[in-house]
C-alpha cells in the first residue's frame, strides 16, 4: 500500500519555465512533508520541507504548497534550470513516529536548455 | 566535512552468503535509517534507529538485521541474502529536534545477489 504517491514518473520542462512536481498521500496522520533531490550515483539531498500547520513554504526558487483537505502537495521550481534535472522524491512523516519517513516513487525532472 | 559514509559502494554476492554494509556518520545525529531504492517503488525504509540500542522496523524489514551499538555507526546485515534483495541501499542520519528533520544520505551501496 503506497501511502505517498508521485503519479508522474517524469516531467520535461524548458529552461526558465516553471516546473511543478506533484505528490499525493493517503495517511491522514502525516503532518510533516519533505522534498529530496537525487542526482545519479549520489544519495538524495534535502531540498525543502513543510509542516501541516502551513500551506506554503518558500526557499529561493523552490516553493512547496500543501493542500491538507486534498492530501496533496506540490513543489514549484521557478525559474527552472538545467542543473535542476534530477529525480525528486517527496516524503512524509507522522508526528508520533519519530524517525520514520515514507517516500514516494520519485519523478524524473528534465530541464532542457 | 559533515557526511554519511557507506561501504562498500558496490557489492556482488551469492545467495546465502552473509554480508554487512557499514554506515557511519560524523554529525552526532541521533536518528539513523536504512532505505532501499527499487524502480517504480521509490525509497522504502528498512529499519531505523532513534538512538543507541533503540531500533525499529520500517516498511520492509524482512531479511535484514541492524544494530546500533555506537551513535555513529548503523550497520545493515543480510544473514542470508536472496536475489530479491538486489537493490540500491541508502543509509541516512538526522538530528532529533522534537521531530524528524531533513535526513542526510550516504552515497548508496549497489548490491547484486546472484
Amino acid at each position: 500500500d503506497q501511502q505517498v504517491k508521485q503519479n508522474s514518473p517524469s516531467l520535461s520542462v524548458q529552461e526558465g519555465r516553471i516546473s511543478i512536481l506533484n505528490c499525493d498521500y493517503t495517511n491522514s496522520m502525516f503532518d510533516y512533508f519533505l522534498w529530496y533531490k537525487k542526482y545519479p550515483a549520489e544519495g538524495p539531498t534535502f531540498l525543502i520541507s513543510i509542516s501541516s500547520i502551513k500551506d506554503k513554504n518558500e526557499d529561493g526558487r523552490f516553493t512547496v504548497f500543501l493542500n491538507k483537505s486534498a492530501k496533496h502537495l506540490s513543489l514549484h521550481i521557478v525559474p527552472s534550470q538545467p542543473g535542476d534535472s534530477a529525480v525528486y522524491f517527496c516524503a512524509a512523516s507522522a508526528g508520533t513516529s519519530y524517525g520514520k519517513l515514507t517516500f514516494g516513487q520519485g519523478t524524473i525532472l528534465t530541464v532542457h536548455p | 566535512e559533515a557526511q554519511v559514509t557507506q561501504n562498500p559502494r558496490y557489492l556482488i554476492t551469492v545467495t546465502g552468503k552473509k554480508l554487512t554494509v557499514t554506515c557511519s556518520q560524523n554529525m552526532n545525529h541521533e536518528y539513523m535509517s536504512w532505505y532501499r531504492q527499487d524502480p517504480g517503488l521509490g525509497l522504502r525504509q528498512i529499519y531505523y534507529s532513534m538512538n543507541v540500542e533503540v531500533t525499529d522496523k520500517g516498511d520492509v524489514p524482512e531479511g535484514y538485521k541492524v544494530s546500533r551499538k555506537e551513535k555513529r555507526n548503523f550497520p545493515l546485515i543480510l544473514e542470508s541474502p536472496s536475489p530479491n534483495q538486489t537493490s540500491l541501499y541508502f543509509c541516512a542520519s538526522s538530528l532529533r529536534t522534537g521531530r524528524i528533520t531533513e535526513a542526510f544520505f550516504g552515497q548508496g551501496t549497489r548490491l547484486t545477489v546472484v
